[in-house]
């Protein structure tokens, strides 16, 4: 069965960095565009980044364009997130996300449970 | 970027109930709109991609509507289980969006 496993969150002080990853396995990774998804405590989903299975398409949100860099290493099942110059509103649970395709429609299947970052001094 | 507006924020309903939450997208998508269902500590799960084909798996009370700019997801017949909060997604350019979320609770 598909499996997404994030770690690599935690407390970190504004400025700050960490990388996140993800171990995927019950599906062929590398067959997959991936994303990462955020949601601050109590708020709504935030679409953050988006990278194609070969790796030579990535999209950011505008909120963290210049400081998160999304990549992935097909050879270990791996998605990746380094977040440089965090900041208090970065603070949110990272979601792992498996982006499938209908034709032209992507949508999100599988998720993971997610890895709490907490921005704060 | 691609402003999504659910409505309404909340709703009260009772089991039984059948319950329409509405997306309106700022430009037309054509038909690259999904729903997902989360409940509480629990990762989000797609319910419905390209407006209107079920995601395998999930009950048929589900369906979804609509193309451009309106779209709507609704559930026939209200179930327990079925409180939560429902966001729909677009997928037709980037960066993707999200609605802010429509929680469905108990009345």
């Amino acid at each position: 069965q598909v499996q997404l496993v994030e770690s690599g969150g935690g407390l970190v002080k504004p400025g700050g960095s960490l990388r996140l990853s993800c171990a995927a396995s019950g599906f062929t990774f590398s067959d997959y565009y991936m994303s990462w998804i955020r949601q601050a405590p109590g708020k709504g989903l935030e679409w953050v980044s988006y990278i194609s299975a070969s790796g030579n398409t990535i999209y950011y949100a505008d909120s963290v364009k210049g400081r998160f860099t999304i990549s992935r290493d097909n050879a270990k099942s791996s998605l990746y997130l380094q977040m440089n110059t965090l900041r208090a509103e970065d603070t949110a649970l990272y979601y792992c996300v498996r982006a499938d395709d209908y034709g032209d429609y992507e949508f999100y299947d599988y998720w993971g449970q997610g890895t709490l970052v907490t921005v704060s001094s | 970027d691609i402003q999504m507006t659910q409505s309404p924020s909340s709703l009260s309903a009772s089991v039984g109930d059948r319950v329409t939450i509405t997306c309106r997208a700022s430009q037309s998508i054509s038909s690259y709109s999904n729903w997902y269902q989360q409940k509480p500590g629990k990762a989000p799960k797609l319910l419905i991609y390209a407006a209107s084909s079920l995601q395998s798996g999930v009950p048929s009370r589900f369906s979804g509507s609509g193309s451009g700019t309106d779209f709507t997801l609704t559930i026939s017949s209200l179930q327990p289980e079925d409180f939560a909060t429902y966001y729909c997604q677009q997928s037709y350019t980037a960066p993707r969006t999200f609605g802010q979320g429509t929680k469905v609770k108990i009345k």
